[in-house]
């Protein structure tokens, strides 16, 4: 049951240009998402989050947008540089409790030409 | 900057033994968790802790696992008699409180269970 969804299981971009990364979720209690960027053999790190109040929100080179219809978000990172190489997750969350436990999505493998 | 730490980064051990996963989260975070990745899979959730006490748990987290603060600094992770599927990497994460879904997570131990 993926209640969180990355498709694209990598994606290859040219320095300098833009990165798209897509993100689906069935779950409507979703108000809250993430992204998280992750090297090998280190732990995902934070990287930008959105509240469902806002369909963009914006981080320098990073902007996550929300379509809360179709139920989707994406995160644009402009330009793309090779120290962007990694894998992102992205994750959705929602009250529960008090305790707001995020769903994490596959991944997506972005790696970045020179 | 403040980090979570685990160790070890890799442990190997034989199915049925027991072994103890050690995280070090950032010093004044309230809020530990654990979450597993099986390779080429998503991350998923474990388990949940604060206040001493879990407060939530996934389907994962059955009877063979338990979980510890037992000095006011280490967050620990026990697996009572290993499995082969336990197989997996197993990343700590500390949050600070208020919206606790921004987690910090450590770089992980890989354990293989032969």
């Amino acid at each position: 049951d993926q209640q969180v969804k990355q498709n694209s299981p990598s994606l290859s971009v040219q320095e300098g240009r833009i990165s798209i990364l897509n993100c689906d979720y069935t779950n409507s209690m979703f108000d809250y998402f993430l992204w998280y960027k992750k090297y090998p053999a280190e732990g995902p790190t934070f990287l930008i989050s959105i509240s469902s109040i806002k369909d963009k929100n914006e981080d320098g080179r990073f902007t996550v947008f929300l379509n809360k219809s179709a139920k989707h978000l994406s995160l644009h990172i402009v330009p793309s540089q090779p120290g962007d190489s990694a894998v992102y997750f992205c994750a959705a969350s929602g009250a529960s409790g008090g305790s707001y436990i995020p769903t994490f999505g596959r991944g997506t493998s972005l790696i970045v030409h020179p | 900057e403040p980090e979570v730490t685990q160790t070890p980064s890799h442990q190997v051990t034989q199915m049925g033994q027991e072994v103890i996963l050690r995280c070090v989260p950032i010093s004044n975070h309230l809020y530990f968790y654990w979450y597993r990745q099986i390779l080429g899979q998503k991350v998923e959730f474990l388990v949940s802790f604060y206040n001493n006490e879990i407060s939530e748990k996934s389907e994962i987290f059955d009877d063979q696992f338990s979980v510890e603060r037992p000095d006011g600094s280490n967050f620990t992770l026990k697996i009572r008699s290993t499995k082969l599927e336990d197989s997996a990497m197993y990343f700590c994460a500390s949050a600070g409180g208020g919206r606790t879904d921004t987690q910090y997570f450590g770089p992980g131990t890989r354990l293989t269970v032969l």
